[in-house]
């Protein structure tokens, strides 16, 4: 199975900081997604990440606040921009390999926010 | 985008067979129906997925019927290491794009 490795795993910042996760998978895939998973709560897509343009996001989140990067097939950041407490969070990245539905995610990256 | 929609929250006991059922509408006509698990500080992982009738694996079976507005997720003689959330996905169609939406989810109890 393919491998989706996140890092950080997790990290503590302070308000007002940036930070910036990176997905690496193993294998070359068209759709990449990242997720915020906020504690006790569901997933919550902030984005699509597109190789070679803009990412399409979702309602409620903004470029300027979660700027990513899809440099390749392989390999997208996220960057969680001018942190707040709010922002405390589990980031996931997600991807599907062959564009039916079946979703492959990350470990996860743990951020909190003082 | 087809919303769908679980209960909250399930229990039950080892051994016992669960049924987990999702509503989804408004469900489109290439829409593949998947379900995922997730355990604590852990990304969901796939269990299932189908498209109509049903579909058996390893570790679950889903029931989907004609008119495919909902469907059943159901894990055979849980045990405890099966606490966890269940999700349903809707959406895939094969060569389309799609935008891949959480629902709430269901949080399944297993008791000793």
């Amino acid at each position: 199975s393919a491998v989706i490795s996140q890092k950080p795993s997790r990290d503590i910042c302070q308000r007002g900081t940036s930070l910036t996760i990176q997905c690496q998978v193993d294998s070359q895939v068209t759709m990449m997604f990242w997720y915020r998973q906020q504690p006790g709560q569901s997933l919550t897509l902030i984005a699509t990440a597109n190789q070679g343009s803009e990412a399409t996001y979702e309602s409620g989140f903004v470029i300027d606040k979660f700027p990513i990067s899809r440099p390749n097939l392989t390999f997208s950041t996220l960057t969680v921009s001018n942190m707040s407490p709010e922002d405390s969070s589990i980031y996931l990245c997600s991807v599907d390999f062959e564009g039916n539905g079946e979703l492959f995610f990350g470990e996860g990256s743990r951020l909190t926010v003082l | 985008l087809a919303k769908t929609t679980q209960p909250i929250s399930m229990d039950s006991y080892e051994g016992q067979e669960v049924n987990i059922t999702c509503s989804h509408n408004n469900i489109a006509t290439n829409d593949y129906i998947t379900w995922y698990q997730q355990f604590p500080s852990q990304g969901p992982r796939f269990i299932i997925q189908g498209y109509k009738t049903k579909v058996t694996n390893e570790v679950a079976s889903l029931f989907i019927p004609a008119d495919r507005k909902s469907s059943t997720l159901s894990l055979p003689r849980v045990s405890l290491s099966d606490t966890a959330v269940y999700y349903c996905l809707v959406g895939g169609a094969s060569g389309g794009s799609y935008i891949p939406t959480f629902g709430r989810g269901t949080s399944l109890i297993v008791h000793p």
